[in-house]
């Protein structure tokens, strides 16, 4: 079945560093990838996503980079703050077929000292 | 609604009883999931409802679990005699069909099992 591999579960940095969390997926026809994150004791919220189409996407701090021939994409952060500190998940949906069904990697525990 | 509606936030229930999970999408979403995370975990597919197509429980954990979903909006998780592995927070998410592919989050509803 499908699956969503991500890594590392847990990523330490100094404030002001880069992080990188990667993702692997296994259903070549995922077209769709999100990165939510999921603040201490709240819900997970979009932050960014990027299509099949587009190899790199930016957005102020965070950009998503798509890799579909290794079926890899990978989340950055630059210039981390504190209050980067959170859960972050990778998602692949394959929206071809009308509807999707999103399916999460375990996610990944960062933390980002002052 | 404002957003995705989840009840009760709490329940604690004792081992062997069952328990009923409510969530209210966001009025016209096309798209609606039901996840579990236990705790420090990722989230974990159990169901997902498209319009008036078949659902895909293909994530449901044993036939204790069943979901509804009446009338395209309002949808209930059902869990008969719990045990205590089923404690965790169980999220509701949906979306739109097309176009608008984010999806929403509710706050969760923290089951207890004792």
């Amino acid at each position: 079945g499908e699956n969503v591999e991500q890594h590392p579960s847990t990523l330490s940095v100094q404030e002001g560093d880069s992080a990188v969390i990667k993702c692997t997926y296994s259903d070549s026809a995922s077209n769709y990838f999100p990165w939510y994150k999921q603040e201490l004791g709240k819900r997970p919220q979009l932050i960014i996503d990027i299509r099949s189409n587009v190899g790199e996407k930016k957005d102020q701090r965070i950009a998503v980079t798509l890799n579909k021939t290794a079926k890899h994409f990978s989340l950055h952060i630059t210039e981390t703050q504190p209050e980067d500190s959170a859960v972050y998940f990778c998602a692949a949906s394959n929206l071809a077929t009308g509807g999707f069904k999103t399916i999460f990697g375990a996610g990944t525990r960062l933390f980002v000292k002052a | 609604g404002a957003g995705v509606s989840q009840s009760p936030s709490n329940k604690v229930t004792e081992k062997g009883k069952d328990v009923e999970l409510r969530c209210d999408p966001i009025s016209g979403h096309t798209a609606l999931y039901w996840y579990r995370q236990s705790l420090g975990q990722g989230l974990e597919f159990l169901i997902y409802f498209q319009g008036n197509s078949a659902p895909d429980k293909s994530g449901l954990p044993s036939d204790r679990f069943s979901a509804e979903r009446t009338g395209g909006s309002v949808s209930t998780l059902t869990i008969q005699r719990t045990q205590q592995e089923d404690s965790a927070v169980y999220l509701c998410a949906s979306s739109l069909r097309q176009g608008h592919t984010e999806a929403f989050f509710g706050q969760g509803t923290r089951l207890t099992v004792v």
